[in-house]
């Protein structure tokens, strides 16, 4: 099946400090979507990116779609502690199946903040 | 409901015994889709479900595993004889449609250990 490769795989920050962290692929994605894990819960979407070269904002997180479509990038700015969690790429490829409804995620980067 | 609910949040269990966990997505939402997630990897998809369609169950892992949705609403994962490598978080969630460009809203999860 598709791959997505996360990195970095954790990362330990101070708080105030910005945060960068992408996806690769060896095939193309549809559309790209950035997902946040807290402990206990279930994934919640960030941002989602639907074509290449799409450059996306929400508050302090900004995405954007690889002009490849075999890449994406998340960045977090000045980071406060409740930006702690695990965040997930994730993708549509066209060759995930019928439909393209099967979503491909990374395995995650984990965010730690220090005060 | 407002969101996706999953029952039990916890559920431990003895090596052999049979278990199920109950997902009960957003109304409205046709499409319905199981993951499941171990420890310090991605999500793993399991099997989907889209209205009265046949359902997609190529990321089951064994014939232990199955899932059922009755009524086009709430669906439950049946894991058979469970063995230890079964313990994992299993997340549900739902879309409007198939490859939603959304994404999916997930449940909090069930997190299985197998003891």
């Amino acid at each position: 099946g598709q791959q997505l490769n996360q990195s970095p795989q954790s990362m330990f920050i101070q708080e105030g400090e910005d945060v960068s962290m992408n996806c690769t692929s060896s095939s193309i994605f549809n559309t790209w979507l950035w997902y946040k894990q807290d402990p206990g819960e279930g994934p919640v979407l960030l941002i989602a990116l639907y074509k290449a070269g799409e450059l996306t904002s929400n508050g302090r997180l900004t995405a954007q779609f690889g002009i490849t479509r075999k890449d994406s990038f998340l960045n977090i700015s000045a980071s406060i502690p409740s930006d702690v969690g695990i965040y997930f790429c994730a993708g549509f490829s066209p060759y995930s199946g019928a439909g393209s409804y099967q979503l491909t995620f990374g395995k995650g980067t984990k965010l730690s903040v220090i005060p | 409901g407002a969101g996706v609910s999953q029952s039990p949040s916890n559920k431990v269990t003895e090596k052999g015994k049979d278990v199920e966990l109950r997902c009960d997505p957003i109304s409205g939402h046709t499409a319905l889709y199981w993951y499941r997630q171990s420890l310090g990897q991605g999500l793993e998809f399991l099997i989907y479900f889209q209205g009265n369609s046949a359902p997609d169950k190529s990321g089951l892992p064994s014939d232990r595993f199955s899932a059922e949705r009755t009524g086009g609403s709430v669906s439950t994962l049946t894991i058979q004889r469970t063995q230890q490598e079964d313990s994992a978080v299993y997340l549900c969630a739902s879309s409007l449609a198939p490859g939603s460009s959304y994404g999916y809203t997930f449940g909090s999860g069930t997190r299985l250990t197998v003891v």
